[in-house]
């Protein structure tokens, strides 16, 4: 499976700033995700981010907030903007890829996760 | 520590012991599932996964089933060890938007 090179793994920011996290990934991929995990939640799905289109944003998420580049087939970013506290997060990178273990073709490998926090 | 689990249920076994894990899903038109685990500063990893035109599916110490009656999931640790400590997730796909939802999550602690 394709292996995720999340960039920075930790920050922590100051209040009305913005951060962007970096996705790096070894293959090239068609469909890319962004993921939240707000303290003690499950994951939360922010964008769906196709190369040479717009990211499809799921509701509650908003372009402005949460702006997405995806230049290329191995690379995304995801820009958390005008940060509060309530944005303290950890925010996981996914892509869709072919595996060879399980019953479908295709499946979804996760990188390590940027951990936010915002003062 | 880590703060993901804070609110999650959690499953406490003995070591040795066998582990059910249980997650109920939304949406009677999906049509796969995973269940992944994530360890402390990681993020999910594959664990097994089911299509629904099955009700039970075995991998190495691990079995899952699906219950489509009752829209239901469950996952089975046979003899659980401490390295299997970690949050648990199942997730369901979403052809529509091609996208995975995930479930609540639980902390499996095995005790020595």
């Amino acid at each position: 499976s394709a292996v995720i090179s999340q960039k920075p793994s930790r920050d922590i920011c100051q209040r009305g700033t913005s951060l962007t996290i970096q996705c790096q990934v070894d293959s090239q991929v068609t469909m890319m995700f962004w993921y939240r995990q707000q303290p003690g939640q499950s994951l939360t799905l922010i964008a769906t981010a196709n190369q040479g289109s717009e990211a499809t944003y799921e509701s509650g998420f908003v372009i402005d907030k949460f702006p997405i580049s995806r230049p290329n087939l191995t690379f995304s970013t995801l820009t958390v903007s005008n940060m509060s506290p309530e944005d303290s997060s950890i925010y996981l990178c996914s892509v869709e890829d072919p595996q060879e273990q399980g019953s479908s073709p295709y499946g979804y490998t996760f990188g390590s996760g940027t951990r936010l926090t915002v003062v | 520590g880590e703060s993901v689990g804070l609110h999650l249920p959690t499953l406490s076994v003995q070591e040795g012991d066998n582990s059910i894990i249980n997650c109920a899903y939304s949406n009677s038109a999906s049509d796969y599932f995973i269940w992944y685990k994530q360890e402390s500063g990681k993020g999910p990893q594959f664990i097994i996964d089911i299509r629904s035109n099955m009700d039970k599916r075995q991998g190495q110490r691990v079995t899952v089933l699906l219950n489509k009656t009752v829209k239901h999931l469950s996952l089975q640790i046979a003899a659980t060890q401490p390295g299997d400590s970690a949050v648990y997730f199942c997730a369901e796909f979403r052809e529509y938007g091609n996208k995975l939802v995930f479930g609540a999550g639980t902390i499996l602690r095995v005790k020595s």
